[in-house]
């Protein structure tokens, strides 16, 4: 089993349409957990971090699931500007694993 | 604010010629560092990390190296690149090694032909 595992997509919606995203982990010892944003052919940026209790930052929503060793990514009103690579991120005894990636297209 | 340099931007190299990329951090003190290799259609591969000057973990030996000669400064270097070498080559920071968040530098897109 992979680490990191996420659906490579693409996703394409419409824009304002709400869009989830889950990534499964292998590793139960894994204690941070991150959702990193990379649009085409440009470097990874940090979106936002992953708490057990699930946290929200505008429009989007991360939630955690430990006992199904899952994480999600729920982005609500989707703008065009969303469209990119979605990478689930967690992390080892000392790096970080990332998975291969969502790919979000929202369309006009 | 932290800020993290990679040059060149984009490198086009015959197969068999040497490689160095180059990567510094400004603005912050003993940072973790490391470099990553993401091949087309492919995730992130960690190649290197480093805690401090001179102390390097290798994660994928191949034909790669990887260099700290500076607290701010690293070097992924090669002797003699391969086809297979190609990729976007990214180097990242962090603060704590076992679970800060990293941030990564623009990334060099390197060609080997």
């Amino acid at each position: 089993r992979k680490e990191v595992e996420q659906d490579p997509g693409p996703f394409n919606v419409p824009e304002g349409a709400t869009v989830a995203f889950n990534c499964t982990y292998s590793n139960s010892a894994s204690q941070s957990f991150f959702w990193y944003r990379q649009d085409c052919r440009k470097e990874p940026k940090l979106l936002m971090s992953v708490y057990s209790s699930g946290n929200e930052d505008g429009r989007f929503t991360a939630q955690l699931n430990r006992a199904s060793q899952y994480i999600s990514l729920l982005i609500r009103d989707s703008k065009l500007s969303d469209s990119a690579t979605y990478l689930c991120v967690v992390n080892r005894a000392d790096a970080l694993n990332f998975g291969k990636g969502t790919s979000l297209l929202v369309t006009p | 604010s932290q800020t993290i340099h990679q040059w060149p931007a984009t490198l086009v190299q015959p197969v068999g010629s040497p490689l160095s990329l180059e990567c510094t951090v400004e603005g912050t003190s003993n940072p973790n560092l490391y470099w990553y290799r993401q091949a087309a259609g492919r995730g992130l591969q960690l190649l290197f990390y480093s805690v401090g000057i001179g102390q390097i973990s290798s994660e994928v030996p191949q034909n790669l190296s990887a260099s700290r000669p500076q607290d701010r400064q690293f070097i992924l270097s090669s002797k003699k690149l391969l086809l297979s070498d190609s990729g976007f080559y990214l180097c990242a920071w962090s603060v704590a090694l076992r679970e800060g968040e990293q941030y990564f530098g623009p990334g060099t897109r390197l060609t080997v032909t």
